[in-house]
């Protein structure tokens, strides 16, 4: 079966630019989360979807992130005015939201942005 | 979520057993135990997860301390391909584990043939 899929895998743009980065979740799965992971350290939280809404956007680092999930299934993150330190992997996942222990994150094979 | 450690590294021989720690001494009670693994240039993966008593699946065996400040993650057999970052993740199971996942550094595994 399809897994998450996430578009484009590789970005290169240069600073000051516009990206929008796509992942397509598992069919069902009504929890969407996206992570950064920079080079040698855990992805780290960004926003987290549950159904069209966001359910939680602590992580974003600031106010020129945004992420969009308008029907409930493909989300977006948008990056504004990009800047060298926001290069890393994105990395996004879904979940069923299962309210028993488990609530398996699965994740897509991420997008690497690198930002000149 | 509780703060887990983990050591940095550990090297294992193919077709050897291998048992990653994990340190988790404020766990709370309604705490799960999730162990995620990420393959070179890949997503994390879900392992193994459980709460007081030792789980066996295909992939591995978690074993839990009786205090449940620690826990093992065991490979009975290595191989190549479970070379890997392995990270031990807290997740609270009251009304369900949601919400995001918070990751350490985890431990890079090396496989030697």
């Amino acid at each position: 079966g399809a897994g998450v899929s996430q578009t484009p895998s590789n970005k290169v743009t240069e600073k000051g630019k516009y990206v929008e980065l796509r992942c397509d979740p598992i069919s069902g799965h009504t929890a969407l989360y996206w992570y950064r992971q920079s080079l040698g350290q855990g992805p780290e939280f960004l926003i987290y979807f549950q159904g069209t809404g966001a359910a939680d956007d602590s992580g974003l680092p600031n106010d020129r992130f945004f992420a969009v999930r308008p029907e409930g299934s493909v989300s977006t993150l948008k990056i504004q005015r990009t800047e060298r330190g926001d290069s890393a992997v994105y990395l996004c996942a879904s979940s069923l939201m299962s309210r028993d222990s488990t609530d398996t994150q699965y994740f897509g094979p991420g997008t690497r942005l690198t930002v000149l | 979520d509780a703060k887990t450690t983990q050591p940095n590294s550990m090297e294992s021989n193919e077709e050897e057993p291998v048992h990653l720690p994990c340190n988790h001494s404020t766990i709370s009670g309604t705490d799960y135990i999730h162990w995620y693994r990420q393959l070179p240039s890949q997503g994390p993966e879900y392992v193994i997860h459980g709460l007081t008593s030792n789980v066996n699946n295909r992939m591995a065996s978690l074993a839990i301390a009786e205090d449940r400040k620690s826990s093992t993650l065991i490979l009975h057999r290595a191989t190549l391909r479970d070379a890997a970052v392995y990270y031990c993740i807290l997740r609270d199971g009251y009304g369900g584990s949601q919400g995001n996942l918070i990751f350490g550094k985890g431990t890079k595994l090396s496989v030697k043939p």
